[in-house]
């Protein structure tokens, strides 16, 4: 059984670029939710999807989007990204939308200056 | 609005020595609970989980946690602590409603281990 995986492991981009993000769920599972870590906090909700369609949505501005694709794997983009975007993105994929045991990837170390 | 409180930001306890981490949520109904650990530059690992039923839940790696509704607590315990478990450890509670899988973190409580 292969684990939730996630690329790049670490990415470097300055203020206003765009960033994108990827996510492979753990096999069996069709759900994935993105979390933003700043640095001495707790994971932060971003987004989920379920079945390719987005399923609850947290406290961030539109800037923030993201992707299900067929096979399940997911996508997060972020615009015009600003310093504090800088943070750890972390993936966690389930079985069923609403389902709360979610497994986690190793997570996308972003920086942005 | 649904949280979750973590008190203790830092946690020092000897080898050997039992833990107990506390964690304190708010939440209308009865929640989903969870308890997550973190080593460096890692991702989260589940440690155990509360949906219903038997309020002493037994996890991975030795650690137990005990749900009491009128406390509105999820404390984890380990009763002897081992070098390789000083990381940060997450209580989390789980949203329901239009929120779908959401889940809610408290803020980390970053436990060290004295030889």
């Amino acid at each position: 059984e292969t684990g939730v995986t996630q690329s790049p492991t670490h990415l470097i981009k300055t203020r206003g670029q765009q960033v994108t993000l990827r996510c492979s769920s753990q096999s069996g599972h069709n759900t994935v939710s993105w979390y933003q870590q700043a640095l001495g906090q707790g994971p932060q909700f971003i987004f989920q999807y379920y079945r390719e369609e987005e399923n609850g949505r947290g406290n961030f501005p539109p800037r923030f989007s993201g992707l299900q694709f067929p096979n399940y794997s997911s996508e997060l983009n972020v615009n015009a990204l600003e310093l504090d975007d800088s943070a750890l993105y972390l993936c966690a994929s389930s079985s069923g939308g609403g389902s709360h045991e979610q497994f986690f990837g190793p997570g996308t170390r972003l920086t942005v200056l | 609005a649904q949280s979750v409180t973590q008190p203790d930001i830092h946690i020092t306890v000897s080898e050997g020595a039992s833990l107990e981490l506390r964690c304190n949520y708010s939440y209308g109904a009865t929640p989903y609970l969870f308890w997550y650990v973190q080593s460096p530059g890692q991702g989260l690992q589940l440690l155990l989980k509360y949906f219903s039923g038997d309020t002493l839940v037994q996890g991975i790696k030795g650690f137990e946690a005990e749900f009491k509704r009128s406390q509105s607590s999820f404390n984890l315990r380990k009763p002897s602590v081992h070098w390789s478990d000083a990381a940060e450890y997450f209580c989390a509670v789980g949203a329901t409603g239009n929120q779908g899988g959401k889940l809610i973190f408290g803020q980390g409580t970053e436990l060290s281990v004295k030889p």
